[in-house]
């Protein structure tokens, strides 16, 4: 089946600093990916829609300005949160539709910001 | 009132038994319904959808849709201990059959122990 990869699997950073993951769809094309967000405990809250080609829909509550998203090709989405902090650490998953009612999910990139 | 919302856990059942897990959804114009299952860790994996009224049979898996009700379930026959994970129902909010958007809303998730 289709395979959704992130890199990097998991990053440790220092507060302040901006960290950048991936999203790549492996074997076929996503002009759409999501990007969801999931505390300790907590289910998956969904942070943006990336658009290949246009810019991203954030969903409310979430700051474009902190958490950019670029959608450059049609296999690669990245999410960059940029001047993180601590609160910021949460496990970060994409996903990317497939054909009739499939959605992928990467395996999910867990930061931590210390 | 939560958007989707999942019976509260956590949910202990013995091997063998059939685990039931419930999930109510706000928005009655929703169209798709989705069942995953996410391992400590790890990102959820997909058990099966549903869109139409009534049973959904994949295996061991049986899903049941009841859009009167805005009420979708879960049911393991069988369990075993490897269905030991969180199970999270998601609503795709704008998708119809067949043309799924794909954005979803996750319930909180309800914890299954199957124990030996």
């Amino acid at each position: 089946g289709a395979v959704v990869s992130q890199h990097p699997s998991w990053v440790i950073c220092k507060s302040g600093t901006s960290v950048k993951i991936e999203c790549r769809s492996l074997d076929f094309q996503a002009t759409t990916m999501f990007w969801y967000r999931q505390f300790p405990k907590q289910s998956l809250m969904l942070m943006a829609t990336s658009n290949e080609g246009s810019k991203a829909t954030y969903e409310q509550g979430v700051e474009k300005d902190k958490f950019l998203i670029n959608h450059a090709s049609l296999t690669l989405s990245t999410l960059t949160v940029t001047s993180a902090h601590p609160e910021d650490s949460s496990f970060y998953i994409c996903s990317a539709p497939g054909g009739g009612e499939t959605q992928y999910f990467g395996p999910g990139t867990r930061l931590l910001v210390l | 009132q939560k958007e989707v919302e999942q019976n509260s856990g956590p949910l202990s059942v013995p091997e063998g038994a059939i685990a039931s897990l419930n999930c109510t959804y706000s928005d009655r114009g929703s169209q798709s319904f989705f069942w995953y299952r996410q391992y400590s860790g790890k990102s959820p994996e997909l058990i099966m959808f549903i869109y139409s009224n009534g049973d959904k049979e994949d295996g061991r898996f049986t899903a049941q849709l009841n859009k009167a009700s805005q009420y979708v379930s879960l049911l393991i026959r069988d369990s075993q201990p490897s269905d030991s994970a969180t199970y999270l129902c998601a609503v795709n909010m704008f998708g119809a059959g067949g043309t799924s958007y794909g954005k979803l809303t996750f319930g909180q998730g309800t914890i299954l122990t199957v124990h030996p």
